[in-house]
């Protein structure tokens, strides 16, 4: 059973635009909500991360929106350059978890056109 | 080290064949973590080291995977008798373990092909 699924599986956008991919999940328990970003034969490296006491996190051109009654997440990438074309990851982290083991996403994968 | 790191890059190996995969995490951290990235798949969560004790082994496929860490640093994975459902990218990470340092420190994999 998928905990987490994300949406779209690909998206190609124009540069200069926003990009943005969603994520939903059921476990009211999840307390951290971390996007990772892969590059072709690198490993994912964190990108921008939230807890559910918020509802938006903002780190530069990267904005995590958060909707707890709905259970959702989502990334925008504003200003969308060729350099951000990469595969994205959500994840989510169960609060009573004493092994800080994420649970991903099945990925995005970008490709903004120049 | 710099960062996580993983060896070897790249392995082919024969059906049937036993492998293993070597983890180096970042000096100093004491959680390490296995997971598998098949194509175009997510992260499958393989197995959760805190120090040298292994807490979570719940994403192990199959009793042909087994893992072991020794002095708090190294890992190994084992994949015994492959198959070539086993083909896939073996990611390793590490981590502080500590609220504000649950980021995932991810090296660059080795990825295993079974003919």
């Amino acid at each position: 059973q998928q905990q987490v699924k994300q949406s779209p599986q690909s998206l190609i956008v124009q540069k200069g635009g926003i990009s943005i991919i969603n994520c939903a999940y059921e476990n009211t328990a999840f307390d951290y909500f971390p996007w990772y970003q892969q590059f072709p034969g690198k490993g994912p490296a964190l990108l921008i991360a939230i807890r559910p006491d918020v509802s938006e996190k903002k780190e530069g051109r990267f904005t995590i929106s958060f909707n707890k009654s709905a259970k959702q997440f989502s990334l925008h990438i504003m200003d969308s350059q060729p350099g951000d074309s990469a595969t994205y990851f959500c994840a989510v982290k169960h609060g009573s978890s004493n092994t800080g083991k994420l649970i991903f996403g099945q990925g995005t994968t970008l490709q903004v056109k120049p | 080290g710099a960062g996580v790191s993983q060896s070897p890059s790249n392995k082919v190996t024969e059906k049937g064949k036993d492998v293993e995969l070597r983890c180096d995490p970042i000096s100093g951290h004491t959680a390490l973590y296995w997971y598998r990235q098949s194509l175009g798949q997510g992260l499958e969560f393989l197995i959760y080291f805190q120090g040298n004790s292994a807490p979570d082994k719940s994403g192990l496929p199959s009793d042909r995977f087994s893992a072991e860490r020794t002095g708090g640093s190294v890992s190994t994975l084992t994949i015994q008798r492959t198959q070539q459902e086993d083909s896939a990218v073996y990611l390793c990470a590490s981590s502080l373990r500590r609220r504000e340092g649950e980021k995932l420190f991810f090296g660059s994999g080795t990825q295993l092909s079974v003919l």
